[in-house]
């Protein structure tokens, strides 16, 4: 029963190069959280999505930034003309049923993304 | 603002202490907290609690929390090294947009020696 999977693991780009982040949540999970883990310190959530739609992205920078869950294959985070500062750990996490089931969301391995 | 805050944010014991990791939070609407691990990678699941007094337990972990006065503590008896991790404590606000993201303390650096 493969948990959530994350790639890649890690990822290295120069200053104004697209990054693509891709999450396939657990089985039988389609709700999907993005959260960002800058050095020292804690996760900050980035975005929600579930399948096809975004629920809530008020985490997430308005420019360079977007995300997607299409019908098949996994999430998709993507930032375009990344900066030095863009470099973290980026997690993925997903649950079966919404937030109003109250079940735990489980965390991918994250993408440890850097920048030149 | 929502905000979430963990005493100590490092704590270096020997094996068969016990420790107490504490959580504090102030959230609008608090719908339920959560206490995660995180070694190297992936934060794992430890505990969600939602009501007051009610302790929560998993071999030598156990969590209780207290709505009251807005904290929860987690605690660990006869640590061993493979307890040495990131505790991380995580709130679930329930707004109306009700989205379910998860608002994050910096987490406690437990080292356990041997």
């Amino acid at each position: 029963n493969a948990g959530v999977m994350q790639n890649p693991r890690h990822l290295v780009r120069r200053r104004g190069q697209e990054a693509r982040l891709r999450c396939s949540p657990m089985k039988g999970h389609s709700h999907v959280y993005w959260y960002r883990q800058l050095p020292e310190e804690g996760l900050k959530f980035m975005v929600y999505l579930q399948k096809e739609n975004i629920i809530d992205e008020s985490g997430m920078p308005k420019e360079r930034f977007s995300a997607e869950f299409p019908k098949e294959g996994p999430s998709i985070l993507r930032i375009q003309q990344v900066v030095r500062g863009d470099s973290a750990a980026y997690f993925c996490a997903s649950s079966p049923q919404g937030p109003g089931s109250n079940q735990p969301q489980h965390f991918g391995d994250g993408t440890r993304l850097s920048i030149l | 603002e929502d905000k979430v805050v963990q005493s100590p944010l490092s704590l270096v014991v020997h094996e068969g202490d016990t420790v107490t990791l504490n959580c504090s939070y102030e959230v609008t609407n608090f719908r339920s907290l959560l206490w995660y691990k995180q070694e190297k990678k992936a934060p794992t699941f430890l505990f969600m609690l939602t009501s007051s007094g009610i302790e929560k337990k998993s071999g030598r972990l156990s969590s209780i929390l207290d709505k009251k006065e807005l904290f929860s503590i987690l605690n660990i008896t006869a640590t061993q090294t493979g307890d040495s991790a990131i505790y991380l404590c995580a709130v679930s606000p329930h707004g109306s947009s009700n989205t379910g993201k998860l608002i994050f303390g910096q987490g406690t650096t437990l080292q356990v020696k041997p």
